[in-house]
């Protein structure tokens, strides 16, 4: 199964655009991964579904659209402009692999992403 | 409105047993696959397993396999994760959450359940 590398943190300030990362480990560049926001002391919530087409899907409630996705080999970003204080949380990817009895789910370890 | 709605927090001593709720609502509960996930402190998430409420089927990380139950009673539109033998290093959130297919992603999620294992 695939493993998924987040970096720990990043920031950005007030109104600029980060893109934040999660890279798939080899042989997995045409894995899909989900990406969920953690606001502070709340659960995730769906944020959108990306591969190396772009967006799986639609993006989750409430979402707005300064949040865009994109892949390119290993690498699935997260892209968000315009930066709001509200969107200061931590972001997870997830990926599933297999099927049946070999179903599993994976995780990034998480990127904490504060706004300056 | 589709939501999950969890169990309240928990203190628990090392070595007791407890089994948290998970319960759905404003969609057929029975046509979605319920996971479970957990977070320990400052930690990321870790996928621990997924039943289908409308026959049990029930599917385990191995990293969870043989240490915690999934059931269901679709009576009531709930989902249990049983937690055994309880240690310190249990202590941490537990989200339950949707799983929708074919799409394949989790929403909603529930609110989170706290566990606090300690003597």
């Amino acid at each position: 199964q695939p493993v998924l590398t987040q970096p720990p943190s990043a920031s950005a300030s007030l109104g600029a655009s980060v893109t934040l990362t999660c890279t798939l480990s080899s042989a997995y560049s045409n894995y899909k991964v989900t990406w969920y926001q953690q606001r502070p002391g709340k659960g995730p919530r769906f944020v959108m579904r990306v591969g190396t087409g772009g967006i799986v899907g639609s993006k989750g409630d409430g979402i707005p659209d300064r949040f865009s996705v994109f892949g390119s080999g290993l690498i699935r970003y997260l892209t968000i402009k315009n930066i709001q204080e509200e969107d200061e949380s931590d972001y997870h990817c997830g990926a599933d692999h297999g099927s049946g009895s070999n179903f599993a789910l994976v995780f990034g370890g998480g990127t904490k992403l504060t706004v300056l | 409105e589709v939501q999950l709605v969890q169990s309240g927090a928990e203190v628990k001593k090392p070595g007791e047993s407890l089994k948290i709720s998970c319960q759905g609502f404003g969609y057929t509960f029975t046509s979605y696959w319920i996971g479970w996930v957990r977070q320990m402190p400052g930690q990321g998430l870790e996928w621990m397993g997924i039943i289908y409420p409308g026959d049990s089927e029930t599917r385990y990380s191995p990293s969870f396999q043989g240490q915690v139950t999934i059931s269901v009673d679709k009576s009531i539109s709930t989902a249990y994760l049983h937690l055994r033998s309880l240690k310190a290093s249990d202590t941490a959130m537990y989200y339950c959450a949707r799983w929708l297919q074919p799409f394949n992603w989790f929403d909603p999620w529930g609110q989170g359940t706290l566990v606090t294992v300690s003597s």
